[in-house]
């Protein structure tokens, strides 16, 4: 079963912030925050991830709150092209299995 | 940065036939793939995950007669989908990981429609 909780569907006007958040509540100490998209009929792809610290990179920001209870996923400027499912994973490390939950659809507004 | 090929991307076939979807790390050895179906405007389900030089870990509901996986090498995984019938039309996708503490890399997916 998935560990985390999103909500199912959010709008973001163009250009403006998407902050899309998860919940992982059971969380453990060994296991880190990843962030991956899917747009339509395609392969997922990784965005960020993070174990405690804020994390960004050329694609966006990931903010860890202090008990790792819960995240939120920063893109700064969204674009049309930003329009996707947005999937928050808890991964342990080593070659352990990936389950998905339901994600978050965003929908990028002109 | 690396990349996980997928082939076919789509493919169609009578039923009773049998498909093999190929997922390929290009760039980077990979013991470990992974294999997920997913249904229209649904989340990604696992299927099972290949392990290269032993038999592949099916999760539950899986039937690992119907979905035989092959990982003979590192960088080669192979998904074959015995006597298709219609209800097995799905977007199958594969993944793979470099290495420990690593993210997963993703195929584009195979669409497949079983008639």
């Amino acid at each position: 079963d998935a560990k985390t909780t999103q909500p199912p569907s959010m709008d973001c006007a163009e250009g403006r912030a998407a902050n899309l958040p998860c919940n992982h509540s059971t969380i453990s100490g060994n296991e880190y925050v990843y962030w991956y998209r899917q747009i339509h009929s395609q392969g997922p792809q990784y965005i960020i991830h993070g174990l405690k610290n804020n994390e960004t990179n050329e694609m966006a920001s990931l903010i860890i709150t202090e008990d790792r209870k819960s995240s939120t996923l920063i893109l700064p400027h969204a674009t049309l092209r930003d329009t996707a499912v947005y999937y928050c994973i808890v991964q342990a490390g080593g070659y352990q299995k990936v389950t998905f939950g339901t994600g978050t659809k965003l929908q990028v507004i002109p | 940065g690396a990349v996980v090929s997928q082939h076919p991307s789509r493919v169609i076939c009578k039923s009773g036939t049998s498909v093999k979807i190929e997922c390929r790390s290009l760039d980077f050895q990979a013991t470990t793939m992974f294999w997920y179906r997913q249904f229209p405007k649904k989340s990604l389900m696992l299927m099972a995950t290949s392990n290269e030089g032993s038999k592949a870990t099916y999760e539950q509901g899986v039937e690992k007669d119907k979905f035989l996986i092959n990982h003979a090498s590192l960088t080669l995984s192979t998904l074959t989908v015995t006597s298709a019938h219609p209800e097995d039309s799905s977007f199958y996708i594969c993944s793979a990981t470099p290495g420990q503490n690593e993210k997963l890399f993703f195929g584009s997916g195979t669409q497949l429609s079983v008639l």
